[in-house]
């Protein structure tokens, strides 16, 4: 198995308040994504990473920023979270031609 | 865009056969295609390149339709741990990896 972690596994927060979920990989592997999970959307691609401290947007980038300052970690950061950023958050690393998903974070805002 | 899938669910009895469809507006480069069990993380199945063959995987496999932009899933003899939420995901160049997903289909096999 692609070693890919995700932390925290369940969060709970409030409206308003900022929320940073982390990635991490071993695989040493230049690209990462995040995607956010909804019922009826299937993945939706929120930022992707191409390097250290190289970004850009996915198709659902609105209230979400990312930062990689190394190869292994990958951040994405809720500034002011928001009801409709209730979701599962799954990070994945490429692999021979696939993708490799962490296992989630699923994340309440009330 | 987000690529269609039919049905939106299906359920089979253990044994039987079922055809999972993925349709896209744009030209593909590849299709992929993702098992997910409740509360865990997708896990892939298989890839299918433009110009590439239809794949296998066990008694799934799977074909493109470079000209429709169509891949189509099937499943032979299903068995109960065939059961799943299954994604295609479609990919418009060979760069980045970058996949849109479609909102699945739920399989449900019964004994």
């Amino acid at each position: 198995d692609a070693g890919i972690t995700q932390s925290p596994r369940h969060k709970v927060t409030e409206t308003g308040t900022p929320v940073t979920l982390r990635c991490h990989q071993t695989e040493n592997h230049r690209y990462m994504y995040w995607y956010r999970q909804d019922p009826g959307h299937g993945l939706r691609l929120i930022h992707y990473s191409y390097g250290v401290k190289d970004t850009d947007k996915g198709e659902v980038s609105d209230g979400y920023s990312v930062s990689r300052s190394k190869t292994e970690d990958f951040l994405l950061t809720l500034e002011s979270a928001t009801s409709s950023q209730t979701s599962v958050y799954f990070c994945a690393i490429p692999g021979a031609g696939e993708l490799f998903f962490g296992e989630g974070s699923r994340l309440t805002v009330l | 865009q987000q690529p269609v899938q039919s049905p939106q669910a299906v359920i089979l009895r253990e044994g039987e056969d079922a055809v999972i469809n993925c349709s896209s507006s744009k030209a593909l480069y590849s299709v992929h295609w993702y098992r997910q069990k409740h509360g865990e993380a997708p896990v892939f199945l298989m890839i299918l390149l433009k110009g590439g063959e239809q794949k296998g995987h066990e008694k799934i496999s799977a074909s493109f339709n470079e000209k429709k932009q169509q891949s189509s899933l099937y499943l032979t003899a299903s068995q109960l741990s065939y059961s799943g939420t299954y994604f295609c995901g479609t990919e418009t160049s060979g760069s980045a990896r970058q996949l849109t997903f479609g909102s699945g289909t739920q399989l449900t096999v019964l004994p």
